[in-house]
């Protein structure tokens, strides 16, 4: 079984701190994405990654950063964190089938739900 | 919006009952999937039906994709109290000729499974 790995379950940051996510997955797969999950907003695509080093702008970007320098690992930076930023983010991994970014099921991890004050 | 929005927004049954929940979408897809999570988790796939497909089965799951209606079912059938969760669609669509697609989730079905 995919197993996608976040490295905190619950984080408490202040506002205008420096934050780091991390994710990891342990099947080799190439496209990685990380979505925020908000009470009636559903999931949003903030960044993805098809290939180390490589990355694309999701639906809403601003505020974050990423970083793929393994293919295991895509982490996701605030560099300055704000307390609209408070949220469950969700990590999520899949193996590109077809060309196609989305031809093949997103394995996610548990989510980091992530507090600012 | 280009999201999927699933309906009911919530649902409460029996044990046993059948759950049918309901997406509709506004633009061509080249595939749709749905999702469960459970309270406070990630999210679990559970079936990707593409374009020109019309019905899929996994288990007590069954999909259907009506494309002209630009619509999809998830029927979970004899429910247990473990199906208590969230349910997710989730539409990948083109973007444009040349700019790739997305996947956007809708808000969700919260199903309530009573024993």
């Amino acid at each position: 079984d995919v197993k996608v790995t976040q490295s905190s379950r619950y984080l408490v940051k202040r506002t205008g701190e420096k934050v780091f996510l991390e994710c990891v997955q342990d099947m080799d797969h190439e496209n990685m994405f990380w979505y925020r999950q908000d009470p009636g907003l559903g999931l949003r695509l903030i960044y993805f990654s098809y290939d180390v080093k490589m990355k694309e702008k999701g639906d809403i970007p601003e505020g974050y950063s990423v970083s793929r320098e393994k293919k295991e690992r895509f982490s996701l930076i605030l560099e300055s964190a704000s307390t609209n930023q408070t949220s469950m983010y969700l990590c999520a991994s899949s193996l590109p089938a077809g060309g196609a970014t989305y031809n093949s099921p997103l394995h996610f991890g548990n989510g980091t739900r992530l507090t600012v004050t | 919006s280009q999201q999927g929005e699933e309906d009911p927004q919530a649902l409460s049954i029996q044990e046993g009952e059948n759950a049918t929940m309901n997406c509709s979408y506004k633009t061509s897809i080249n595939n749709l999937q749905w999702y469960r999570q459970n309270s406070g988790r990630g999210l679990v796939h559970l079936i990707l039906i593409r374009s020109n497909e019309r019905e899929k089965h996994s288990g007590r799951l069954r999909v259907t994709l009506d494309t002209s209606k630009k619509s999809s079912s998830l029927l979970i059938t004899a429910s247990r109290a473990a199906d208590t969760a969230s349910y997710f669609c989730a539409t990948d669509y083109v973007l444009g000729e040349t700019s790739g697609s997305r996947l956007t989730f809708g808000e969700g079905t919260q199903l309530t499974v009573n024993p």
